[in-house]
């Protein structure tokens, strides 16, 4: 029973093209990220939501438009997509900081990749 | 960038060998956590050493944490052909923020 599960896990389009990436949680957790990983494996945060409410949001293009319909939900709608979108995009999800030491439960990526 | 550093970035040795990787990072933390990542899989938490805390065992996993220095160390014993891995250090701010930096990571590959 997948905790977090991203779809989907191998996407290739065009330059120009618009799409998403979905992500799920069932681990009841209140806070959603999204992260890029690049060709050099550096990981970045994007977004972050608690509760359906944006928290965190990391100097990204509005290209990049995420949406959370509830909290175990948190989706990521990419626009006019650049060669440079290419990457490992990462779900993950935590219990907020007040729970205490909380740490991060990926899923397994979503490998996109614009020609 | 706010981003840790972490050193070496790639180390290779035997299996039976100790692996010890290194992480400096830049602001002040509540916690420092360290994730392995197999190849194409998703990140998976280790081991989190509070700020409060100088070491903190797990398994085959020692991890000690200096913060008068920004760092931190992940220290594999008896390394495994299977730890082949990449192991990236987080840190989680003291302002009570959501947001988890993770350092640059280090490849390890073990060999049989």
């Amino acid at each position: 029973d997948t905790a977090v599960s991203q779809t989907p896990k191998y996407l290739v389009t065009q330059m120009g093209n618009d799409k998403s990436i979905k992500c799920e949680q069932n681990l009841g957790h209140d806070t959603m990220y999204w992260y890029k990983q690049d060709s050099k494996k550096f990981l970045k945060i994007m977004f972050s939501y608690n509760n359906k409410e944006l928290i965190i949001n990391e100097t990204v293009p509005n290209r990049f438009s995420p949406k959370s319909p509830d909290k175990a939900h948190l989706n990521l709608h990419i626009n006019s997509l650049e060669l440079g979108d290419s990457a490992v995009y990462f779900c993950a999800s935590s219990p907020p900081p007040a729970a205490g030491a909380n740490v991060l439960t990926f899923g397994a990526g979503s490998r996109l990749t614009v020609l | 960038s706010q981003q840790g550093e972490e050193d070496p970035q790639a180390l290779s040795i035997q299996e039976g060998e100790n692996a010890t990787m290194n992480c400096s990072y830049k602001t002040s933390i509540n916690n420092l956590q360290w994730y392995r990542q197999n190849s194409g899989r998703g990140l998976v938490h280790l081991i989190l050493i509070r700020s409060n805390e100088r070491e903190k065992h797990s398994g085959r996993l020692r991890v000690t944490l200096d913060t008068s220095k920004k760092s931190s160390s992940l220290l594999i014993t008896a390394s495994r052909a299977a730890d082949t891995a990449s192991y990236f250090c987080a840190t989680v701010s003291s302002s009570g923020t959501y947001k988890y930096i993770f350092g640059t990571g280090t490849r390890l590959k073990v060999l049989a």
